[in-house]
């Protein structure tokens, strides 16, 4: 079955890089996506990388893949404290099932 | 825009009661899904319809029951509620799969006491 697993925690100064990893089990994945949640409210797409790409960036964010490690990552540059949220990786397999990670919250510190 | 609207936004339930959470979308989506929060667990699905007429079961269907009324309304049923499902619920749609984006509501909390 589809899993997919983010570790729980991240802190990071604000102005440094930030770093959040997801791995997934479904090979068959056609699209990944990050999304962001903040506190009180329903998710919101950041950004997403089709199946057969490597790299996406969009202005601060930077989406890595590998396909081979089952392994996505989300760079976010110059991270602000507007940024501190709970990030999930998120994988859409067969028949359009859409399966979420544990969700990593994101603290920026001054 | 309404967009994905669920009601109600806060539920208090005595366990053995039953209820419906109800959710509508205005995008025309094929595809809609019913997801729990819990801490530390993420989001899991529950139940999710990738057409009208059709549904299929999630990683975490028991003590759930779903119905697809038509293409905008897709409603999640607790039976016979229990604390265990003490909870966050969203409901999502997305146009299907050769659209990228999944649009949420804003929840419903529902504690079972």
């Amino acid at each position: 079955g589809e899993d997919v697993e983010q570790s729980l925690f991240l802190s990071v100064r604000e102005g440094d890089s930030s770093v959040i990893n997801c791995t997934y089990t479904d090979s068959s994945s056609t699209y990944l996506y990050w999304y962001k949640q903040e506190p009180g409210a329903g998710l919101q797409l950041l950004t997403y990388i089709f199946s057969n790409m490597d790299m996406k960036q969009d202005q601060r964010l930077t989406v890595l893949l590998n396909k081979k490690d089952k392994h996505l990552s989300l760079r976010i540059a110059d991270t602000q404290t507007g940024d501190s949220a709970i990030y999930f990786c998120a994988e859409r397999g067969h028949a359009d099932k859409l399966i979420f990670g544990t969700g990593t919250r994101l603290q920026v510190f001054p | 825009n309404a967009g994905v609207t669920q009601t109600p936004k806060f539920q208090v339930l005595k366990t053995g009661q039953s209820m419906t959470l109800q959710c509508a979308q205005d995008m025309n989506h094929n595809s809609m899904y019913w997801y729990r929060q819990d801490p530390g667990m993420g989001l899991r699905l529950i139940y999710y319809s990738a057409s009208e007429g059709t549904t299929d079961k999630g990683e975490v269907p028991n003590g759930y029951n779903v119905s697809r009324l038509n293409k905008r309304e897709f409603s999640l049923r607790l039976e016979s509620a229990a604390p265990s499902q003490t909870s966050v619920y969203f409901c999502a749609s997305s146009a299907g799969t050769t659209n990228t984006e999944a649009f949420f509501g804003q929840g419903t909390r529902l504690t079972v006491v």
